[in-house]
């Protein structure tokens, strides 16, 4: 089982519509988590953190199911601009140093 | 501020060749790292430091190496390159990663090729 799994999509909407990604972890001592976009061809960039009680950004809202190993990412209105690649990023603390684990992302693309 | 910046952009290699990818950070971060991001793999990690003069492996540390004399700089060394290696290679830094909430920003990436 891989430690992070996303579902891979494509998920092709349209703009205005509300799209949900789900992501699942194995490890149940991870205790930080992130949703990181990536465009085309770029670098990957944090896009949030997410907490245990949610947590929202404008039209973004990430949330933690910590019983579950599942963390979500609600986008609310959507973008032509929001197409791109959502990855799922676990953090399990170790010593000193933290264990990032990402997961293979979802593509998401948003249509006229 | 540059922030993480990476060079070259693109490589070609043949089997057998070695060369070292650059990143260097401005920000005075202390933990710097590796990655590959492959097809449906995600991104995985190759080597990573949390300090000058300090280095560790990660997942997928086989055929490259690092060092870290300054806290700006961290070269990856791939030491004959095979075509397994054909990859997308991120740098990213962060202040630290003791703190869980710590960002990492990466650099804008290097596309190998290893015919």
């Amino acid at each position: 089982r891989k430690e992070v799994e996303q579902d891979p999509g494509p998920f092709n909407v349209p703009e205005g519509a509300t799209v949900a990604f789900n992501c699942t972890y194995s490890n149940s001592a991870s205790q930080s988590f992130f949703w990181y976009r990536q465009d085309c061809r770029k670098e990957p960039k944090l896009l949030m953190s997410v907490y245990s009680s949610g947590n929202e950004d404008g039209r973004f809202t990430a949330q933690l199911n910590r019983a579950s190993q599942y963390i979500s990412l609600l986008i609310r209105d959507s973008k032509l601009s929001d197409s791109a690649t959502y990855l799922c990023v676990v953090n399990l603390l170790s010593g000193t140093a933290s264990k990032l684990t990402f997961g293979t992302g979802t593509r998401l693309q948003v249509t006229l | 501020n540059a922030g993480v910046t990476q060079t070259p952009k693109f490589q070609v290699l043949k089997t057998g060749q070695s060369m070292t990818l650059q990143c260097a950070q401005d920000m005075n971060h202390e933990y710097m790292s590796w990655y590959r991001q492959d097809p449906g793999m995600g991104l995985r990690l190759i080597h990573y430091s949390v300090g000058a003069g300090i280095t560790d492996q990660g997942e997928v540390p086989n055929g490259y190496n690092v060092s870290r004399s300054t806290t700006e700089d961290f070269p990856l060394r791939l030491l004959s390159a095979a075509p397994s290696q054909t990859s997308v290679y991120f740098c990213a830094s962060s202040y630290t990663l003791a703190e869980l909430t710590d960002t990492q920003y990466f650099g804008p990436g290097t596309r190998l090729t290893v015919l």
